[in-house]
Parts: C-alpha cells; structure tokens; sequence
C-alpha cells in the first residue's frame, strides 16, 4: 500500500525557519512527480511546490518563491520543504501528495504535518 | 490565473438523497478537472479526474461531468461517509500552478 509519511512540522517564530520531510514506500518514487499542499487552519486546500521526479524541474506558489525550496532524495525515497523567513500566515498543515500519470492531479496524499508560525 | 469557484459553500441533504455540487473555472480548463474528499481530521482523497473518470476504488454512486468552465460532482445516493467537504482542482500549463477550489462542505439534513 501507497504510503506518505509526514514530519518535521512544529511551532516556530517568525522570522524562523523549520525543514518538512515525507518518506514514500510501496512504490517507484524514483518515478513520480511530487508535490506539497498546505491547508491553514478551518480553511481550504492550497498548492505549495512541486519537483519532477529528477528533481530537475521545480515550481513555486507565488507567496513561497524566495523563502521556500523543495528538494528529494530518491535514494532515500524522502521527499523536503526547506522552509525559511516564515511568516504568520504560513501556519497550516502541509501535506505531501503524490502527482498521478498526467501530473494534473495528486493520487496520494500523507497525512500531514502542522506547522504553526507565532510568537 | 485561472480562479475556481464552487457552490454552493453547504450543502444540506439527507442520507439516500442526490447531491449535487457544481465547480466554475474563470477561463475554460478543457476537461483538467478533479474532485477530491476530506473528512474531518483526515488527507484528501482523490474521487474524479479528468473531470468524469473515477479515481481507483471509488464507489459508482460518484460520478463528475463537464468539460470547458463548468463541471458538476454528483453523488446518487449519499450514504452516511460521504459527508465531508469536497474540492474541485484544476491545472494550468503556464505558468505550472495547481488551483483549488474553496470547497462545499455536504452535511447531513
């Protein structure tokens, strides 16, 4: 079975800085395009970053550019969010999910991590 | 950027009844559309992609249709752990983003 396993996640200050790991198993994660979504608190769904499976081809939400970098080890089958300058309105529960054939969409998603950003 | 707007934000409805929930893209998407559940507590879950095709195990009773700007996720016969909130997502080509909607929450009547 297709697991996604979330860590990393805690409080932080702002200004702050924290590192989000997933580790994949039960499948080819070599082969697959992988993503994070986060979801603040009482509120909706929110695309973060992605990386091709090389990890050669990367995205970013506008409000992460700058601050956030994704990144994977497919030796390790573990995919990262380096997370830097963290503000207030960061504080969410990141998921990673895994992108499907099309990489249009995500067919497995971790359980998530929360992350909360205060003082 | 490509916005998505559903409604209506709650729907309420008695278990055995239809539901029906409706999805708009701002500019046309072609059929790049899915439909996802969460539960309370829990991850998404992927239901529809494609805007029609269902997800692997997925009952029948789910069913997604529209193409260009509308689509619509029908539920023939709500059963009682398909009370959740429910999200449409679309993908644009340039610049690569994924875009959700701001979900309808079905509720038990």
């Amino acid at each position: 079975e297709v697991q996604l396993v979330e860590s990393g996640g805690g409080l932080v200050q702002p200004g702050g800085s924290l590192r989000l790991s997933c580790a994949a198993s039960a499948f080819t994660f070599s082969s697959y395009e992988m993503n994070w979504v986060r979801q603040a608190p009482g509120k909706g769904l929110e695309w973060v970053s992605y990386i091709s499976s090389s990890g050669s081809t990367i995205y970013y939400t506008d409000s992460v550019k700058g601050r956030f970098t994704i990144s994977r080890d497919n030796a390790k089958n573990s995919l990262y969010l380096q997370m830097n300058s963290l503000r207030a309105e960061d504080t969410a529960v990141y998921y990673c999910a895994r992108g499907d054939s099309s990489g249009f969409y995500f067919d497995f998603w971790g359980q998530g991590t929360l992350v909360t950003v205060s003082s | 950027e490509i916005v998505m707007t559903q409604s209506p934000a709650t729907l309420s409805v008695s278990p055995g009844e239809r539901a029906t929930l409706s999805c708009r893209a701002s500019q046309s998407i072609s059929s790049s559309l899915g439909w996802y559940q969460q539960k309370p507590g829990q991850a998404p879950r992927l239901l529809i992609y494609g805007a029609s095709t269902r997800a692997t195990g997925i009952p029948a009773r789910f069913s997604g249709s529209g193409s260009g700007t509308e689509f619509t996720l029908t539920i023939s016969s709500l059963q009682s752990e398909d009370f959740a909130v429910y999200y449409c997502q679309q993908y644009n080509n340039w610049p690569p983003t994924w875009t959700f909607g701001q979900g309808t929450k079905v509720e038990i009547k």
